[in-house]
């Protein structure tokens, strides 16, 4: 069954440097999100992207993130000067099959823990 | 503006009770889906079920069962017979129609004890 990969599955990094983590979403999919959970937290939303361009986005989603989908299978996320409350897992997920119906559902990669030092 | 609450931020039981966790959502779409999504302590999100806005039959699948009730925007859902292994957190979620956001609950955290 397709699914959504994530690469790094962790990255430890240090403060103001970027970074990049990868997603190569579900082939046929319209949609795709970046989504992070703080640890013990709540799944929050950060943004979703679609047509070449971002559809949404959330009051995290600042100056220091940009989303990029550089060819027809990868979708990036970049925060350009990492901050320790950066540390987080990033989820990438995908939707909206472009050949059958929309029934809703996100699916989720496994997600890429970022450690900020 | 939609938002999702799970009051409950941690419930623990002993195997083989049973349990509900809560939802209650609030959207202005008249259009949407609802879901829940267990997250093991390994931390994948592992999608349990999706429930769009025109369907309120209850649905049960072996152990879980999910009561959507529109009058009162819930979505609860329960383990029937615990086990250790259903020890993990649980997110409610709903999208609107058109896709672009799904917004979580804060997640309630389940411990059950052999």
């Amino acid at each position: 069954e397709p699914e959504v990969t994530q690469t790094p599955s962790h990255q430890v990094t240090q403060m103001g440097q970027e970074v990049i983590l990868r997603c190569v979403p579900i082939s046929n999919h319209l949609y795709f999100y970046w989504y992070r959970q703080i640890l013990g937290q709540k799944v929050e939303f950060l943004v979703s992207f679609y047509n070449n361009e971002i559809s949404e986005k959330s009051e995290i989603f600042d100056d220091q993130f940009s989303v990029e989908r550089p060819d027809g299978s990868n979708f990036t996320l970049k925060i350009r000067s990492t901050k320790l409350e950066d540390s987080a897992m990033y989820f990438c997920a995908s939707s909206v099959p472009s050949d059958r119906m929309n029934t809703g559902e996100l699916f989720f990669g496994e997600g890429s823990r970022l450690t900020v030092l | 503006a939609q938002k999702v609450t799970q009051a409950q931020t941690e419930i623990s039981v002993v195997e083989k009770e049973d349990v509900t966790l809560d939802c209650v959502y609030e959207t202005r779409d008249t259009t949407y889906y609802l879901f829940w999504y267990k997250q093991p302590p390994s931390g994948e999100l592992v999608f349990l079920i999706r429930r769009n806005s025109f369907d309120e039959q209850n649905e049960i699948s072996g152990r879980y069962s999910w009561n959507f009730q529109k009058s009162t925007s819930s979505f609860n859902f329960t383990i029937t017979a615990s086990q250790v292994v259903d020890s993990a957190v649980y997110f409610c979620a709903l999208i609107n129609n058109a896709g672009n956001m799904l917004t979580f609950g804060g997640g309630t955290r389940l411990m059950v004890k052999p």
